[in-house]
This record gives C-alpha cells, structure tokens and sequence, in this order.
C-alpha cells in the first residue's frame, strides 16, 4: 500500500531558525511530490510541488523541498523561519498514473518570536 | 472568484441523523475530492470524482455517500451518522489529471453528538 510519512509530528522554533521536515513515501516509479500548508483556522495551500526536471525545488515564502529518488525523500527546508510560518505542513504524493493524493500526517510548526 | 466554498461551515448533528456536506466549485474543474482530516491521522480521502456522473472510493469511504450530477457540486451525506465521523471535511478539486494539484475549501468542521 501507498504511504507516506512524516516523522516530524511536533517541531517547535525559534525566529530565524532554520526548518527542515522530513517526507519519505514507500514506493518506487514515477511519483509527483507536494507540500501544503494550512495555518491555522485556513484551509490547505500548495507550497510547492516536483514533478519532474531539477530535484530542488523552490515554492512560495521562501520555502525549498529536495527530492531524493534514492532516499525516497522530500524534505521541506527555510533556512530562516518567522512567526508566521507558524503552520501545519503536510507531504502528499501522486503516483504518476493515478488520480489521488496521498497525504503524510502532517508536521505541526510553532514559531515563537 | 468564490473558487471552493463549503456548507455549512460547522455543524452539529446526533447519532443516527443523516447530513450532507456541500462542496461548490466555480473553476469547472474535473475532479473534485472530499477528505476528513483528524488528529494522527492527516488527511484521508473518502472519495473522489472525475467528472460528472464518475465517483470513486477513497481510503475510508464508508458510511458515506456522494453524487455528482453537475460538475461544480460535489455533495458528501452520511446516511446515518456515527461519533467516529466526527472530524473536520474538506473538499478538493483539481482541474485535471496532469496537474495533479488540487485546491482545497475552507472545511467543515462536523460533530455528532
């Protein structure tokens, strides 16, 4: 079965502290890989996704995810958080010949000034 | 541009009653999602549409069902309600298969009592 999984549940820092979320997924082939975000009381957003082409990927506010094939990762980076990155983060995975999203559990982010 | 709307917003209804989530979407999109999304959990997809008159079933469809007469409505009843279904409900949708990006609506948070 299809999984993906973010091993990060709670993560809590400081203002200009630099983020790194884990994401990996279990399965091979073709994949097309997205982090949301949702703040609180909003509803979900895309930070960004990979589909194919150069493995970094740049979304918005500054945020970057990686995708690793051999790691069957795709870890979310800020080298600098702020308050309002304050947020819940959720990986989801395509798997290219499929019409659904699967999504992680989610990592939740607290930012304290 | 309403985009996604949902309603109601928030909703509270007792054990064994029926209800219906609506989802509305103004971009003619094709697909259209529902998730529940709970605490451990992240989000789970319940079921999916392709297009009018096509639905399909997601990770936890039962105790729901939904149609799609129209391309913009997307309606979600539980048929009897249960306590586990309490959870918060978003709706999805994507314009089409090779984007796989979906845009999601502002919840509805249900509680069944």
């Amino acid at each position: 079965a299809q999984s993906v999984s973010q091993h990060n549940h709670h993560v809590i820092l400081s203002e200009a502290a630099s983020l790194e979320l884990g994401c990996n997924y279990s399965y091979g082939g073709t994949v097309n890989l997205f982090w949301y975000v949702q703040y609180p009381g909003q509803h979900l957003q895309l930070l960004l996704k990979y589909f194919s082409g150069d493995p970094l990927v740049k979304g918005i506010k500054g945020f970057e995810a990686e995708f690793i094939k051999s790691k069957f990762s795709f870890n979310l980076r800020k080298p600098s958080v702020q308050w309002s990155d304050t947020a819940e983060y959720f990986c989801a995975v395509n798997k290219g010949n499929t019409d659904k999203l699967i999504f992680g559990t989610g990592t939740r982010l607290q930012v304290f000034p | 541009d309403a985009g996604i709307t949902q309603s109601p917003r928030y909703k509270i209804t007792e054990t064994g009653r029926q209800v219906t989530l609506m989802c509305h979407q103004t971009w003619s999109h094709s697909y259209m999602f529902w998730y529940r999304q709970d605490l451990g959990h992240g989000l789970r997809l319940i079921y999916y549409s392709a297009a009018a008159d096509i639905t399909d079933k997601g990770e936890v469809p039962d105790g729901y069902v939904v149609s799609r007469s129209k391309t913009e409505n997307f309606p979600l009843t539980l048929e009897s309600a249960t306590r586990s279904q309490t959870s918060v409900y978003f709706c999805a949708s994507s314009p089409d298969r090779s984007s796989y990006e979906q845009y999601f609506g502002p919840g509805t948070r249900l509680t069944v009592t």
